[in-house]
């Protein structure tokens, strides 16, 4: 079956500190990758999605960035933490091959909170 | 771009019946209409998909009228444990149908069982 594993749960950064969550997933191949991030009791804002390696679409500008080292790897990243980073992260994997009828299946979230 | 329009929050009782209206007038031909179920601090999980007409399985159903610019979520018997934030989520696609994985998710409803 397929898996998806994303840490760490909960971060407490320092602003102006670098930041690097992954996920992973197991059990499938070519997903779907997605990071999304949700500020507290709000709606989920897509950041970045990736069909495949290095295929990285991004959705809002700022100082966030994402990469796909591999096929089930998927790394979100900023070199410098604004206080409007804070938030909670969601990395996704949709099946790729059914295009239109794609499923998301959820990671367990980090929660971060930049001081 | 097909977007979604949902009720920010709905209230109900535990025993009975929700039906949860989601509006997608540009949906596309090709698109399926999923709708998540979101706990606080935890990633969204999949209801139920539909493309047309109705859909049923053992934890909700989904009604679709022919025009498929809507759809309405429909809870049975609801209790304390059904609330939760509810996602109505459509694919997005270019002009050549080809997915590029790009879900969007809107604000969603709160729904709130009552004792």
């Amino acid at each position: 079956s397929q898996t998806i594993h994303q840490w760490p749960a909960t971060l407490v950064q320092p602003v102006g500190s670098p930041l690097s969550l992954e996920c992973t997933v197991e059990g499938t191949s070519n997903p779907n990758l997605y990071w999304y991030r949700q500020a507290a009791g709000r709606g989920l804002q897509l950041l970045f999605y990736s069909v495949g390696i290095g295929q990285i679409s991004s959705e809002v500008p700022q100082n966030l960035s994402a990469s796909r080292p591999q096929d089930r790897q998927f790394i979100l990243s900023s070199k410098k933490l604004l206080l409007s980073d804070s938030g909670f992260y969601l990395c996704a994997w949709s099946v790729r091959f059914r295009a239109t009828n794609e499923k998301l299946f959820f990671g367990s979230g980090t929660q971060l909170s930049v001081l | 771009l097909a977007k979604t329009t949902q009720p920010i929050s709905m209230d109900s009782y535990e025993g009975q019946e929700v039906n949860i209206t989601c509006s997608h007038n540009n949906i596309a031909t090709n698109d399926y209409i999923t709708w998540y179920q979101q706990f606080p601090s935890q990633g969204p999980r999949f209801i139920i998909q539909g493309y047309k007409t109705k859909v049923t399985n053992e934890v909700a159903s989904l009604f679709i009228p022919a025009d498929r610019k809507s759809s309405t979520l429909s809870l049975p018997r609801v209790s304390l444990s059904d609330t939760a934030v509810y996602y109505c989520l459509v694919g997005d696609y270019n002009a050549g149908g080809t997915s590029y994985g790009k879900l969007t998710f809107g604000q969603g409803t709160i729904l709130t069982v009552h004792p």
